[in-house]
């Protein structure tokens, strides 16, 4: 089963920043915090992934807790065709290795014009 | 930017009857992967392949399923004997393992059996 907790829908206004938040209070000191999207049936798309420190790339930010038991992503400038289903995923290491990612259902963001 | 490509973008077959679902990876990938996502369900684990051989299946992964990559480019999913259930879209990834960029996933295949 999937280690973290997401709420199943969200909306947010075109423009506006989309913040998603998921809990992960679980989560091990070796593990990563991913986010995937899909839109529609499109396979996952990576979007960003940390450890403890706040990221961020040309897609989000990723901002996660000094206790690493919750983390937000955010999309700062949130369009159209970020309306999709978000993923946050506990794994390990850094994207590689065996282990095969654990997909919960993850937030349905809708964003509307 | 570099994809993962899947082929094909659909396959219907008969129940019973065998299926290969094929995949180029990335190529300076190391890691390759199958997950499948049954319509309206989550997406699930298959197997992981690594250095010529599985290094992780799930319990989804049974004695159905095979993985293989015959050549220096494609990775493919065999299921020998095809279940009505087994009717869902699958997804092939790969990873560089250690480059942080997670994986990449194809477009997937949808496969129906009738």
């Amino acid at each position: 089963d999937a280690k973290t907790t997401q709420p199943p829908s969200m909306d947010c206004a075109e423009g506006r920043a989309a913040n998603l938040p998921c809990n992960h209070s679980t989560i091990s000191g070796n593990e990563y915090v991913y986010w995937y999207r899909q839109i529609h049936s499109q396979g996952p798309q990576y979007i960003i992934h940390g450890l403890k420190n706040n990221e961020t790339n040309e897609m989000a930010s990723l901002i996660i807790t000094e206790d690493r038991k919750s983390s937000t992503l955010i999309l700062p400038h949130a369009t159209l065709r970020d309306t999709a289903v978000y993923y946050c995923i506990v794994g390990p290491y850094s994207g590689g290795g065996a282990d095969g990612l654990t997909f919960g259902k993850g937030t349905h963001l809708i964003i509307q014009p | 930017e570099p994809e993962v490509t899947q082929t094909p973008s659909h396959q219907v077959t008969q129940m019973g009857q065998e299926v290969i679902l094929r995949c180029v990876p990335i190529s300076n990938h190391l890691y390759f992967y199958w997950y499948r996502q049954i319509l309206g369900q989550k997406v699930e684990f298959l197997v992981s392949f690594y250095n010529n051989e599985i290094s992780e299946k799930s319990e989804i992964f049974d004695d159905q399923f095979s993985v293989e990559r015959p050549d220096g480019s494609n990775f493919t999913l065999k299921i020998r004997s095809t279940k009505l259930e087994d009717s869902a879209m699958y997804f092939c990834a790969s990873s560089g393992a250690g480059q942080g960029l997670g994986y990449t996933f194809g477009s997937g295949t949808r496969l129906t059996v009738v």
